[in-house]
């Protein structure tokens, strides 16, 4: 079955720009989207339709990709920034909708 | 203003079924499509389907066997009902609002209740 694939742990001195990853089959059919979790929080989406910013989230965060790869880049990034990451797409390659997220990763800012 | 609240039973015996409901404030029912997600305590997120106004109703094909969704646009709540469970089933359930982009497919999910912790156990 189809999954998305993200690396567990990421680190980045703070000012310093963070890349997180996001892989999968599913990628070449549907844009991913992005969530911000932080402890004890729901989910905030912060990168939806691979590379567009909802009103009120800064402009450090920026998404991209191509093929079955999509990044979520933090450009200068603050204390607060420190979460998990999830990607997220819907997939229909088993013939049902179906919708994928990815297993998350961990930024630390150090 | 959308908000969303999740509620419903924190415990929930084996065998028995789940039921939540999510209640939308500020906004109509009649447009977007309408989720639930859970996440297992420190573990990642997992979508569970969705139920449209139209009457239409996706679940993942992981659960499809015990889960039901509704929506009742007069009382502005859709709901959850989840059979059989067991502790495999404990988490935090999330209610989220998915906007889809009719051309493409795509979708995200731009408004999340803060979650309601089901915790199965006898």
């Amino acid at each position: 079955s189809s999954e998305l694939t993200q690396d567990p742990t990421v680190s980045v001195a703070l000012g310093q720009t963070a890349k997180i990853t996001c892989q999968g089959d599913s990628l070449r059919s549907y844009y991913v989207s992005w969530y911000q979790q932080k402890p004890g929080q729901a989910p905030v989406l912060v990168i939806y339709s691979k590379k567009n910013r909802p009103s009120g989230i800064p402009e450090r965060f920026s998404g991209s990709g191509s093929g079955v790869t999509a990044s979520l880049t933090i450009t200068g990034a603050q204390a607060e920034d420190e979460a998990d990451y999830y990607c997220c797409s819907r997939d229909s390659s088993g013939n049902q909708l179906n919708v994928l997220f990815g297993g998350g990763t961990k930024l630390t800012v150090l | 203003q959308v908000q969303l609240q999740e509620s419903g039973p924190g415990l929930v015996r084996p065998s028995e079924t789940l039921s939540l409901t999510c209640s939308v404030s500020g906004g109509s029912l009649t447009t977007f499509y309408w989720s639930w997600i859970r996440q297992v305590p420190a573990k990642g997120l997992e979508w569970l389907g969705f139920v449209h106004h139209s009457g239409v109703t996706v679940y993942s094909p992981a659960l499809n066997s015990r889960i039901t969704m509704s929506l009742d646009t007069s009382r502005s709540q859709f709901s959850l009902s989840l059979t059989s469970v067991s502790a495999a089933d404990t988490a935090l359930y999330y209610c989220a609002r998915e906007a889809v982009i009719p051309t493409s497919g795509d979708s995200s999910f731009d408004i999340w209740g803060q979650g309601t912790l089901v915790t199965v156990s006898s």
